[in-house]
């Protein structure tokens, strides 16, 4: 089975600043998708990037970027100028095709004004 | 175009009762997905549709939860016998395959509260 691990119950950063949230998981598998998604105390889950295992190159949306290992099977999350409305729980998420996706337990991201 | 809707959008039943979550997905996507998400952590999957069949419903923890999809679009999750353990937030996401994308957009979950 798959599993997907974040280790950072909570991370804090300064408005304007860099963060970068980790993510490894755990796969027999070559070919899948991994996802990030944010959400915010509304509930409401909403996709910020995400990454076809097949493609080498980083995933990049704006201000978000990632860092994708596959032989490590790490997938970090780097959030650049940050700004007061990316505070929310941030969830890695592991799909293989159509498949249910599988997350970890999230990261809490607080913005410092 | 709308997203995906969930009602209601809390619940609150006492231990026992008989319930039923639904979802409306987004206008032709063809699969459907259920996810509870305890306090604390994050959503587990329980059931995919694809189409009016359930493609995998592995992840129902027993057999006191059900779901249907008998048109191929709106979906209600049924709960037998309700127990505390089972309060949760129920998402439901519904994705278009078709592209191989299978991006999954989410509602914005139903709470049930088990008393």
């Amino acid at each position: 089975a798959q599993t997907v691990t974040q280790s950072q119950p909570e991370m804090s950063v300064q408005e304007a600043e860099t963060v970068t949230l980790s993510c490894t998981y755990d796969t027999s598998e070559s070919d899948y998708y991994l996802f990030w998604y944010k959400q915010p105390p509304s509930r409401q889950m909403i996709l910020v990037i995400r990454q076809e295992a097949y493609k080498q190159q980083n995933a990049t949306e704006n201000r978000f970027s990632v860092n994708f290992q596959k032989a490590a099977k790490s997938f970090s999350l780097k959030i650049s100028d940050s700004q007061l409305g990316d505070a929310a729980m941030y969830f890695c998420a592991y799909q293989r095709g159509a498949d249910g996706l599988t997350f970890g337990k999230g990261t809490h991201l607080i913005i410092q004004p | 175009g709308a997203g995906v809707s969930q009602t209601p959008s809390n619940k609150v039943t006492e231990k026992g009762k008989y319930v039923e979550l639904r979802c409306d997905p987004i206008s032709g996507h063809t699969a459907l997905y259920w996810y509870r998400q305890s306090l604390g952590q994050g959503p587990e999957f329980l059931i995919y549709f694809q189409g009016t069949g359930a493609a995998d419903d592995s992840g129902l923890p027993n057999d006191r939860f059900f779901a249907v999809r008998p048109e191929g679009s709106v979906s209600t999750l049924k709960i037998q016998r309700t127990e505390r353990g089972d309060s949760a937030v129920y998402l439901c996401a519904s994705s278009l395959t078709r592209d191989s994308s299978y991006e999954q957009y989410f509602g914005p979950g139903t709470r049930l509260t088990v008393t």
